[in-house]
């Protein structure tokens, strides 16, 4: 069965700098995607980006952008000038490309900005 | 927009009642999950469905139940709630697809309390 590991509980970073969020994944098999969601308080839980583990190009969504390491099955998520309203949980998921169409979440960060 | 609605946001319940949590998304989604999230344990998934009457156990689906008799409908039911099923339960569907873009699109959670 394949896991996620998030290994920083929280997080928190100055308004307008870089944060970097930890995630590392094992599976055994060789295309599968991969996500990042966030979850602000008290609000729901929305898609901040993808990647295929095909592609070898990291995903890129305006601020966020995913550093991709399948050989180490890492995928970071990088927050650039970081804003207010990024504060929230930040969830890393895993889907396999075949079967079951369910995600495999890991156990979330913390992400606070302090202005 | 998908809206995936959850019936209630807040519920408390007595130990060994029985307890229904609905869910209803309009976007004609053939995939509706049901998760439980716990801090320091992420998301968990309990159940899922990828058809009308269909369902899959996921995780930890001991104590649980659900039922889909309609495609917009997902239902999760605690046949006798106990306390330590006291947490936040998430609802969630997509679309059915081979691709990376069947992205989860989630309820508001429904925060559950068993006393």
């Amino acid at each position: 069965a394949q896991t996620v590991t998030q290994s920083q509980p929280e997080m928190s970073v100055q308004e307008a700098e870089t944060v970097t969020l930890s995630c590392t994944y094992d599976t055994s098999e060789s295309d599968y995607y991969l996500f990042w969601y966030k979850q602000p308080p008290s609000r729901q839980m929305i898609l901040v980006i993808r990647q295929e583990a095909y592609k070898q190009q990291n995903a890129t969504e305006n601020r966020f952008s995913v550093n991709f390491q399948k050989a180490a099955k890492s995928f970071s998520l990088k927050i650039s000038d970081s804003q207010l309203g990024d504060a929230a949980m930040y969830f890393c998921a895993y889907r396999s490309a075949e079967g079951a169409q369910k995600l495999v979440f890991g156990q979330g960060t913390r992400l606070t900005i302090n202005p | 927009d998908v809206k995936v609605t959850q019936s209630s946001r807040y519920l408390v319940k007595r130990t060994g009642e029985k307890v229904f949590l609905e869910c209803v998304q309009d976007m004609d989604h053939e995939n509706m999950f049901w998760y439980r999230q716990d801090p320091g344990l992420g998301l968990r998934l309990i159940y899922f469905s990828y058809d009308v009457k269909m369902k899959e156990k996921g995780d930890i689906p001991e104590g649980y139940s659900v039922s889909r008799e309609k495609k917009e409908r997902f239902s999760l039911i605690l046949e006798s709630a106990s306390t330590n099923q006291t947490s936040m339960y998430l609802c969630a569907s997509s679309l059915w697809t081979s691709g990376p873009t069947g992205e989860l699109f989630f309820g508001e959670g429904s925060r559950l309390t068993v006393l």
